[in-house]
């Protein structure tokens, strides 16, 4: 089965400077990566996704995130954050067919900009 | 775009009563659509995966009796509460995946709110 880990609950950065948010996966076949951001109240965005090909890609918003499999990880990143940036950001794995294409969230990191 | 609709996005019942939450892929036909509940300030834990045309596959730990899931055609989804309780408040997120392509994204429906008095 598979399984992600966020391991900062919460982030503050101000804004205008860089903003870098960790996830780490864990599934025994190729993973299928995904990362949504979350406004109080709302349903899931997504910013982002990995299937296979280039290790780094770009997603909307300015996001961008690097697949290393080395390390299991699947850090989101943005070089200049906005104050509308704030809000939850989910990462998640997917399993493909033989898994059920089941998609599993990680506990999510909430992001707060201070000016 | 893949567009997922769920219906309601509030509803507040009493102790007791059912309620149905209805998931909808408006542009695309999906053979399997996925069940979400979210708690305040938490992630979504998957509840359920719901297959056209047959049971659904619970999770370890949701109850089948208590979470009845209908797929009878190829764009609706429906989830009921039974009975339910305000342990049962949450929000409700259901997903659909696009049958007609081989990719793995799914596609978020907004959610529905629940409130049990």
């Amino acid at each position: 089965a598979q399984s992600v880990t966020q391991p900062d609950i919460h982030i503050t950065v101000s804004e205008g400077a860089s903003l870098e948010l960790r996830c780490n996966y864990s599934y025994g076949a190729t993973p299928y990566l995904f990362w949504y951001v979350q406004s109080p109240g709302q349903g899931l965005q997504l910013l982002l996704k990995y299937f296979s090909g280039d290790t780094l890609v770009q997603g909307i918003k300015g996001f961008e995130a690097e697949f290393k499999r080395s390390q299991s990880s699947f850090n989101l990143r943005k070089p200049s954050v906005h104050w509308s940036d704030a809000a939850e950001y989910f990462c998640a794995v997917g399993a493909g067919p033989t898994g059920g294409f089941k998609t599993i969230f990680g506990a999510g990191t909430r992001l707060f900009v201070k000016a | 775009g893949a567009v997922v609709s769920q219906h309601p996005s509030r509803v507040i019942c009493k102790s007791g009563t059912s309620v149905k939450i209805e998931c909808r892929s408006l542009d695309f036909q999906a053979t399997t659509m996925f069940w979400y509940r979210q708690f305040p300030k938490q992630s979504l834990m998957l509840m359920a995966t719901s297959n056209e045309g047959s049971k659904a596959t619970y999770e370890q730990g949701v109850e089948k009796d208590k979470f009845l899931i209908n797929h009878a055609s190829l764009t609706l989804s429906t989830l009921t509460v039974t009975s339910a309780h305000p342990e049962d408040s949450s929000f409700y997120i259901c997903s659909a995946r696009d049958s007609g392509t081989s990719g793995y994204e799914q596609y978020f429906g907004p959610g529905t709110r629940l409130t049990v008095t």
